[in-house]
Order: structure tokens, then C-alpha cells, then sequence
């Protein structure tokens, strides 16, 4: 079980780029999350995802930041137009449906730092 | 809105000893989670020991175990026979026992740095 994948664990952009960061979740599962860590910081909640629907993404920034988890394929967090601000490390998580006697603990990826110069 | 609190920003302590990270948390919900979580220089999240608001026994797990104080609503951690590996910030977090759009929203706290010398 290769667990949660994420990538590229590195990533530098230009100020005003996309940046797109890539989650495969754990076998079985079908729920993602994706956290922001800034610098010094705890990890902040994003958005909630299951195969083809946003639950929740109370945490998004307005403007430029999307997700989505569609029904082939890795979720996907894209940044569009960069800024320094957006420089953090990008965490993907897992878990499985609601109801699963283990669906209370989250599977976190390795992170996908960004840089933004 | 929950909030978790971690009001040691590093701690440290000697190989083979004992050591105690704190966190405090505040909600209005009376069934609820609380998690610690490790994070190593690799940056990976490492769930180290979970606790479930609706049972009294504090949560244990080889080395590790906690203090829960729902009343006072304290969650701190203990690390026994503290090992070099241990070194790593860790989070105390909290989740909402509700299903629905709480589902997987941890919040969590601001970390604490862990040192451990040899």
C-alpha cells in the first residue's frame, strides 16, 4: 500500500505562473483533503473533496486557488498568478468513506512545497 | 469556531527521560476527537496517538500517552524513554465528531518544536 502520494515534493514559480500540485490518495480511499502549512505555521484546512464533488471548501482563498478530484485520476490543487504569499508547503490527505470504523483518522502525504520567487 | 492552543513553542529534553507537550482547545461540541500528529524534518504527518472525546480512559501507545481533561479541556502528550528519533515538531489537533462537511477538518494547533539530546 504505497499510501498517500503526492507531487512534485518541490516546486519553484515565477510571480504570476500556475502552479498545479498532484494527490493520489491511499487505496480504498475517497475522501481528500488538502491543508496549507505556512512557515512556522500549523496546518490550515482547505478543502474537502470526494470523486467528482467539492463538499467543502471553506478554507479556499477567493481568487485564484481550485480544486478538484475528478472520477480517473489524481486530485489536483491549482494555483493560478503566484505570489510570494502562496509560497507554503501543500499537504494532500486520505481517508475512507464516512462510516468506516477507521474513516476518523486522516492519511497525510509527504507535502509539495512551493517557492514562489 | 474550535481553536487549539499549544502555548510551548520548543521544548527539549534528554535522551531516556520524560517529557510533556501541552495543548489546550475550545469548542462547544461535547463529542469530538483530539489527535497528535509528528512531523520530522522530512515533513511528513505522522499520526502518533488519537483520543475520542466520549471516552474517559486517556489513550496510550507504547511510550506515548495523554492527559485528557475534557472539563478543562487539555489534551497534553507524554513522551517516556524519550528516543533521538523522537525530535520532530509535533500538533495537537481537533475534530468534530460530526459527519457531513466536518468530516476530515482538523484544526490544528501552531506546533511545538521537540529536541532530544543525547
Amino acid at each position: 500500500n504505497a499510501g498517500v502520494m503526492q507531487n512534485p515534493r518541490h516546486l519553484v514559480r515565477r510571480r504570476g505562473q500556475e502552479a498545479r500540485l498532484r494527490c493520489s490518495p491511499m487505496k480504498g480511499h475517497s475522501h481528500v483533503y488538502w491543508y496549507r502549512q505556512l512557515p512556522e505555521e500549523g496546518l490550515k484546512f482547505m478543502v474537502y473533496l470526494q470523486k467528482e464533488n467539492i463538499i467543502d471548501e471553506s478554507g479556499m482563498p477567493k481568487e485564484r486557488f481550485s480544486a478538484e478530484f475528478p472520477k480517473e485520476g489524481p486530485s489536483i490543487l491549482r494555483i493560478q498568478q503566484v505570489v510570494r504569499g502562496d509560497s507554503a508547503a501543500y499537504f494532500c490527505a486520505s481517508s475512507p468513506r464516512q462510516g468506516n470504523s477507521g474513516a476518523n483518522v486522516l492519511t497525510f502525504g509527504a507535502g509539495s512545497r512551493l517557492t514562489v520567487l | 469556531a474550535q481553536t487549539v492552543t499549544q502555548s510551548q513553542p520548543e521544548m527539549s529534553v534528554q535522551e531516556a527521560e520524560t517529557v510533556t507537550l501541552s495543548c489546550t482547545y475550545d469548542t462547544s461540541e461535547s463529542d469530538y476527537y483530539l489527535f497528535w500528529y509528528k512531523q520530522p524534518p522530512s515533513r511528513q504527518m505522522i499520526l502518533v496517538i488519537r483520543q475520542e472525546a466520549y471516552k474517559q480512559q486517556n489513550a496510550t501507545e507504547n511510550r506515548f500517552s495523554v492527559n485528557f481533561q475534557k472539563a478543562a479541556k487539555s489534551f497534553s502528550l507524554k513522551i517516556s524513554d524519550s528516543q533521538l528519533g523522537d525530535a520532530a515538531m509535533y500538533f495537537c489537533a481537533y475534530r468534530s465528531r460530526a459527519g457531513g462537511t466536518s468530516y476530515g477538518k482538523l484544526t490544528f494547533g501552531q506546533g511545538t518544536i521537540l529536541t532530544v539530546h543525547p
